[in-house]
């Protein structure tokens, strides 16, 4: 059965703070990684990760992919309250199917 | 563009009642899925369709759960009879193919509560 493992649970910064998410897993027929923020209901895309794209950086926001050591890691930096959400991490296999991770909750106090 | 478009937003109902939700995807995306989000947890497909055809229901509760895409646009998802375990956010998700990686992209779901 496929596994994706998301660490801390929940952390709280101050602004300006750089965070740091983990997402481990266990896949077959791995494709992709990608990376959700959810602050409501809809998870919206920040990142998809594969064999041919291992980093991503977008403004603050930045992703590696360890396919060797199946984890990847999510990065803000310079951290705003509007970043407090829940940041989930998702595999995807064969055929497009994505397995989510738990989430990370993380609160950017000011 | 457009995104995701599900009705209704919020729906309250008693165990054993039935409820139904609609989801319009992306135009022109082929695929759709429903997601389950429970408090607290991450979204975990119940079914995805390509263009009409099921692609994979493996995690569908089928004796009480049904969904159909029949024009291969939008779906209705049911449940037919609802429990008090299916309280959750219903997701309704859409990617242009199904093939190779691909983003799926997210409605703003219908949070179930069953009382």
């Amino acid at each position: 059965e496929d596994k994706v493992v998301q660490s801390p649970l929940s952390l709280v910064v101050h602004e300006g703070d750089t965070v740091t998410l983990n997402c481990s897993y266990e896949v077959t027929n791995f494709r992709s990684l990608l990376w959700y923020k959810q602050e409501k209901k809809a998870p919206t895309f920040l990142f998809m990760l594969t064999s041919s794209g291992i980093e991503k950086k977008s403004g603050r926001l930045s992703s590696i992919l360890d396919k060797k050591e199946l984890f990847s890691i999510l990065n803000i930096t310079a951290t705003q309250t509007g970043d407090s959400a829940v940041y989930l991490c998702a595999v995807g296999a064969a055929g497009n199917k994505l397995t989510f991770g738990g989430g990370t909750r993380v609160l950017v106090k000011p | 563009e457009a995104g995701v478009a599900q009705s209704p937003r919020y729906k309250i109902i008693e165990k054993r009642q039935s409820v139904a939700f609609w989801c319009n995807p992306i135009s022109g995306h082929a695929t759709l899925y429903w997601y389950q989000q429970i408090l607290g947890q991450g979204p975990k497909l119940l079914i995805q369709f390509q263009n009409n055809g099921v692609v994979d229901d493996s995690q569908l509760p089928k004796d009480r759960f049904s969904a159909e895409r029949l024009k291969g646009v939008d779906s209705t998802l049911k449940i037919q009879p609802a429990k008090l375990e299916d309280s959750a956010v219903y997701l309704c998700a859409s990617s242009l193919v199904v093939f190779f990686p691909d983003t799926q992209y997210f409605g703003p779901g219908t949070r179930l509560t069953v009382l």
